[in-house]
């Protein structure tokens, strides 16, 4: 099993560009779900997924939209890219029910200039 | 709202003292709290979580609903605990994590 694995792993923007990071994992997963990381700010969920066709937003969704149309794919698009975006962005994904755990991709580095 | 605080950013300690993470959290259902790790250039990973009452790799947390506490401890601290720890508690469908506390175990 891969895992959870997310493309690209860097990736420079500028201002207004338009662009999808790429989500998938095979160990079909239910849940899936992105995240940010910024210092200081810990984790913050954009979006996630609670199956295919279903996706809900998180605490920042502004500035993103995803879709699940597959149970393995999570694909995050930003619409017109600014400086505050900036960040390492994580995916997730995790069996249904509270407990259970989440297994992370990689992440990607964005920058946008 | 559900909010996750770690009072600490960085904490340092000698190798073989006790290092203690503290996790607080509200939520005014019946929550489900982890605890994560971040080694260096490696993906977030499940350290343990508070339904299991398990120990992992040394560490044990408690759940203290009374003081809303989900603190991480470890009797005695290794060079190969650094790294970033992140509590969450989970309502169901989302995810809340806290801003993170970076451990430096000192030789």
């Amino acid at each position: 099993n891969a895992g959870v694995t997310q493309t690209p792993k860097f990736q420079v923007l500028k201002t207004g560009q338009s662009m999808t990071l790429q989500c998938a994992q095979d160990m079909n997963h239910e849940y899936m779900s992105w995240y940010r990381q910024d210092p200081g700010m810990g984790l913050r969920l954009i979006h996630y997924s609670v199956g295919a066709g279903i996706t809900d937003q998180g605490e920042v969704p502004n500035g993103y939209n995803v879709s699940r149309s597959t149970t393995e794919d999570f694909p995050l698009r930003l619409l017109s890219a600014a400086p505050s975006q900036t960040s390492v962005y994580f995916c997730a994904s995790r069996s249904g029910g509270k407990g259970y755990e989440q297994y992370f991709g990689p992440g990607t580095r964005l920058t946008v200039t | 709202a559900q909010r996750v605080t770690q009072p600490e950013k960085l904490l340092s300690v000698f190798k073989g003292a006790p290092v203690e993470l503290k996790c607080n959290y509200s939520y005014s259902g019946s929550p489900e709290l982890f605890w994560y790790v971040q080694y260096s250039r490696q993906r977030l990973q499940l350290l343990l979580r508070h339904i299991s009452r398990e120990s992992i790799k040394g560490f044990t947390a408690d759940l203290n609903k009374g003081e809303t506490s989900f603190h991480l401890k470890k009797p005695f601290a290794q060079e190969e605990d650094s790294a970033m720890y992140y509590c969450a508690l989970t309502t169901g469908n989302q995810f809340y994590f806290g801003t993170g506390t970076s451990l430096t175990v000192i030789p």
